[in-house]
């Protein structure tokens, strides 16, 4: 079993929806969560990052992190085309290693 | 600031054949790292170095060589290529530091594309 389980999807929704995107784990010790975002033939960039339990908000993006449940999520409102790319969740303990995500490929239609 | 610089962008080789994809940083990160992404598998650790002369071993190590001379760049050495070998590479790197933040905030490089055939 894989330390961090992501759906790849593809998942397409239609512009101004709330997207929800979502990673479960298995290690309780890791303390530290983000969120990776790749343009197609680019490198990921970190959108967005959490640590322990709790909300995250920053514009249309909103990180949410459940440890009892070992559960993430990435909530996207007012989705634009421009926020078509993969979606990789990332987790770590402490000073280790970041361990990722299968990634999310998200479309979202005009 | 060039950020994380990969090359080549594109490679073919065949079986059996050898080559060194090259990274280099100019941000001063001390941590840096090679993944290899495939179809529905996500970005797998290869290598990394939290510094200049220290290297280590990540999930998927077999393969594929590193050393780390500078602190600017760090080479990935196929030893002789393997159709399994055919992926997206990324180096990526970071600060290494008491600061959990800095740390995660890993910079990628644009990706290398490999063949092996």
């Amino acid at each position: 079993q894989k330390e961090v389980e992501q759906d790849p999807g593809p998942l397409s929704v239609p512009e101004g929806a709330i997207v929800s995107l979502n990673c479960t784990y298995s290690n309780s010790a890791f303390q530290y969560f983000m969120w990776y975002r790749q343009y197609s033939r680019k490198g990921p960039e970190l959108l967005m990052y959490t640590y322990s339990s709790g909300n995250k908000e920053d514009g249309r993006f909103t990180a949410q992190v459940d440890k009892s449940s070992k559960y993430i999520s990435l909530f996207i409102r007012d989705s634009q085309p421009s926020d078509s790319a993969t979606y990789l969740c990332a987790m770590r303990e402490g000073a280790q290693k970041l361990v990722f995500g299968q990634g999310t490929r998200l479309t979202i239609n005009p | 600031n060039a950020g994380v610089t990969q090359t080549p962008k594109f490679q073919v080789l065949k079986t059996g054949q050898s080559m060194t994809l090259q990274c280099a940083q100019d941000m001063n990160h001390e941590y840096m790292s090679w993944y290899r992404q495939d179809p529905g598998m996500g970005l797998r650790l290869i290598h990394y170095s939290v510094g200049a002369g220290i290297t280590d071993q990540g999930e998927v190590p077999n393969g594929y060589n590193v050393s780390r001379s500078t602190t600017e760049d760090f080479p990935l050495r196929l030893l002789s290529a393997a159709p399994s070998q055919t992926s997206v590479y990324f180096c990526a790197s970071s600060y290494h530091g008491d600061s959990a933040f800095v740390a995660n905030v890993l910079t990628f490089g644009a990706g290398s594309r490999l063949t092996v055939l």
